[in-house]
């Protein structure tokens, strides 16, 4: 079992609050990123991260953001939650040292705003 | 466009039972493709990759297949048992996982009943 974690596993919050989902990983990779997974549909990927104090947006627009200040720490924030951000988020990570390593997954949070 | 396709969307099969995947893609340049297994509630995990020369590949119960020329996967399960129920993902790669990006299909449900 790979080792990244997710907190919380469920969020249920009102519209307007700040929000914060934890992703953490113990396995030194450098590459970590954040995707947005709705049922039935495929993972859309949100954020990425190289290593510290590199960030980049993905391919699916989000109101999101996202920090690197520590290799094994890449926290996604909502500044005002809406109940267009009610979905599953998912956190990956990967080891860059060589090609085709596949992307070790969380087990998410799943996120519902009222 | 580059694109992959599932199929069936779900399935449903009796326990012991053997069945197959399907995944079509139109990546370009390819990489690798990779299926992943995604219990209800936890992260996709890796089952296999297969590249451009890989023709077929075992990991246990498991059999993936690559047609490079017809842009065609299948995965195969025999002898199908109840924790084999999931969602199977197959994602395409064009530059290698680690440099380029991934295209994820939207899965196959597989039930398996007792």
């Amino acid at each position: 079992e790979a080792d990244i974690y997710q907190t919380p596993r469920y969020l249920v919050i009102g519209t307007g609050k700040k929000i914060t989902l934890e992703c953490s990983q113990t396995m030194g990779h450098d590459k970590m990123y954040w995707y947005q997974q709705d049922p039935g549909m495929e993972l859309h990927l949100i954020h990425y991260s190289y290593g510290v104090n590199s960030t980049e947006k993905g391919d699916l627009s989000s109101e999101s953001t996202v920090s690197r200040i520590r290799t094994e720490h890449f926290p996604l924030t909502l500044e005002s939650a809406r109940p267009s951000h009610t979905s599953q988020y998912l956190c990956a990570s990967s080891d860059d040292r060589g090609l085709d390593q596949p992307q070790h997954f969380g087990d998410g949070t799943r996120l519902s705003i009222l | 466009k580059n694109q992959v396709e599932q199929s069936p969307q779900s399935l449903i099969i009796l326990e012991g039972k053997n069945c197959t995947l399907q995944c079509n893609y139109t990546v370009s340049p390819f990489s690798n493709l990779r299926w992943y297994k995604q219990d209800t509630g936890r992260g996709p995990v890796s089952l296999t990759i297969m590249t451009f020369s890989e023709n077929t590949k075992s990991n246990g119960r498991y059999t993936a297949t690559l047609d490079a020329d017809t842009k065609q996967s299948s995965l195969h399960i025999t002898a199908s048992q109840l924790s084999d129920s999931a969602s199977y993902i197959c994602v395409v790669s064009d530059r290698g996982s680690t440099l380029g990006r991934l295209y994820f299909g939207r899965g196959t449900q597989l039930t398996v009943w007792p």
